[in-house]
């Protein structure tokens, strides 16, 4: 069974203070991973696609990188703003079955106090 | 703004009755999705359908049922509702949702369904 697990539950940091959000997954035939930033009650908010192992991209203060086993999510100089939740996923292709379904890990509450 | 929309945002209803929860997806897209989130079960992938026909099913239970429209917008029908059944349910869209390639699913703001 595909597992995403992300850690920590809830990171609180200082505005400024760098960190970096971790999702492990243990899939078979990745097709790619998925980061989502949710505030509450609101619905996901598509931030990355990472396809291979060793690719990286980057939007503002977010980069996220993939190794064959976990991604990291690296927030830099972090704002207030950038409170939410941050969701990991994973889409897999297991001989056509699977289609778009995505598989959620449970989501890194980030809280940044100015 | 992510171009999907869902109706209604909030729903209070009484065990044992049966709601309707509406999406339209983004224009272009033929695949919907549907998902729900609860605090302790997190995001779940219920059913999706691509261009009118079902693709895939999840966690989906026999009480639920959804269909995609010939104009694509798709509705998600709870019956017999219990009080687990309270949480927010997404509804997704992306181009394609093929076998083989990959394409990003973009969420609408959500239908909280509170079951009392």
């Amino acid at each position: 069974e595909d597992q995403v697990t992300q850690s920590p539950e809830a990171l609180r940091l200082q505005e400024g203070e760098s960190s970096s959000l971790n999702c492990s997954y243990t899939v078979s035939g990745l097709r790619g991973l998925f980061w989502y930033r949710q505030d509450p009650g609101k619905g996901p908010e598509f931030l990355f696609t990472l396809y291979s192992a060793g690719e990286e991209k980057e939007k503002e203060r977010l980069k996220a990188t993939l190794t064959k086993k976990e991604s990291f999510l690296h927030i830099t100089a972090p704002k207030p703003e950038d409170s939410a939740t941050y969701l990991c996923a994973v889409q897999v292709g297991a001989g056509g079955t699977s289609y778009g379904k995505l598989t959620f890990g449970q989501g890194t509450i980030l809280t940044v106090h100015p | 703004d992510s171009g999907v929309t869902q109706t209604p945002k909030h729903l209070i209803t009484a065990t044992g009755q049966r709601v309707t929860l509406r999406c339209s997806p983004r224009s272009g897209d033929l695949s919907v999705y549907w998902y729900q989130q609860s605090l302790d079960q997190g995001l779940q992938f219920l059913i999706q359908y691509y261009n009118g026909e079902e693709r895939a099913k999840g966690n989906i239970l026999e009480r639920f049922s959804a269909q995609q429209f010939p104009d694509l917008h798709s509705e998600l029908n709870l019956s017999s509702l219990e009080l687990g059944d309270s949480a927010l349910y997404f509804c997704a869209s992306s181009v394609a949702g093929s076998a083989s390639g990959t394409d990003t699913q973009y969420f609408g703001p959500g239908t909280r369904l509170t079951v009392l």
